[in-house]
């Protein structure tokens, strides 16, 4: 069992459609952090969080960070194929340095 | 300004024989990551260094993984044996200690061992 927690693993949608995943964990995290990796790339920083309760918006796409801070969600609105791609959550727990623990990802697929 | 660098970008080698990967972190930045990925596992932390000092190695498979970081700018990890269970992506990602905490990955090592 991961210490964060994404759903759904995969999704497979068409253009324009909206779709939210989420990361959920037991623990409290001082931040998180939403990545998107294409293939034969490394993930790359879409957004952090830091504040329970926080939105923060990225053209077509919402973070929310849950009040607790254990949980997170990313909505993308009329999703385009270009948002295709792995996206991963990653949290930093308050006693953990400046490392990372990263949940399992959503392999999202958005067709024409 | 460039980005993390690895090399080599592919390696196919034989079970048994010695395998190294490269790292060159983003000039400055003082923690460095070495990630292993794989469909099964995800994202895995295998160690991280702060200031060239190995802080948590918790997540090295076994001991036929090693890792080292001469310097602020190069670090390596090497398997020896390898064995076919670690064909994966092999990450490098380095950051700024008392940032954001944000992760600058290289592209890359696609690894197989036939």
């Amino acid at each position: 069992t991961q210490l964060l927690e994404q759903s759904p693993q995969f999704l497979s949608i068409q253009e324009g459609e909206n779709l939210t995943v989420y990361c959920n964990s037991s623990s409290v995290f001082s931040s998180l952090q939403w990545y998107r990796q294409e293939p034969g790339e490394g993930p790359v920083l879409l957004v952090t969080v830091v504040t329970g309760g926080e939105v923060k918006k990225l053209k077509r796409l919402t973070f929310q960070f849950g009040d607790a801070r254990k949980d997170s969600s990313l909505h993308i609105t009329a999703a385009q194929p270009g948002d295709t791609g792995l996206y991963l959550c990653a949290g930093r727990l308050g006693n953990a340095g400046n490392m990372l623990t990263f949940g399992g990802g959503t392999r999202l697929m958005v067709k024409p | 300004d460039a980005g993390v660098i690895q090399s080599p970008r592919h390696e196919v080698t034989e079970m048994g024989q010695e395998v190294t990967l490269r790292c060159k972190p983003i000039s400055g930045h003082n923690s460095l990551f070495w990630y292993r990925q794989t469909m099964m596992r995800g994202l895995e932390l295998l160690i991280y260094f702060n200031n060239n000092v190995p802080i948590d190695d918790s997540g090295m498979p076994e001991d036929r993984f090693s890792a080292k970081m001469p310097n602020a700018s190069f670090s390596t990890l090497k398997i020896q044996p390898s064995e076919p269970r670690d064909s994966a992506v092999y990450f490098c990602a380095s950051s700024l200690v008392g940032g954001r905490n944000t992760q600058y990955f290289g592209p890359g090592t696609r690894l197989t061992v036939l």
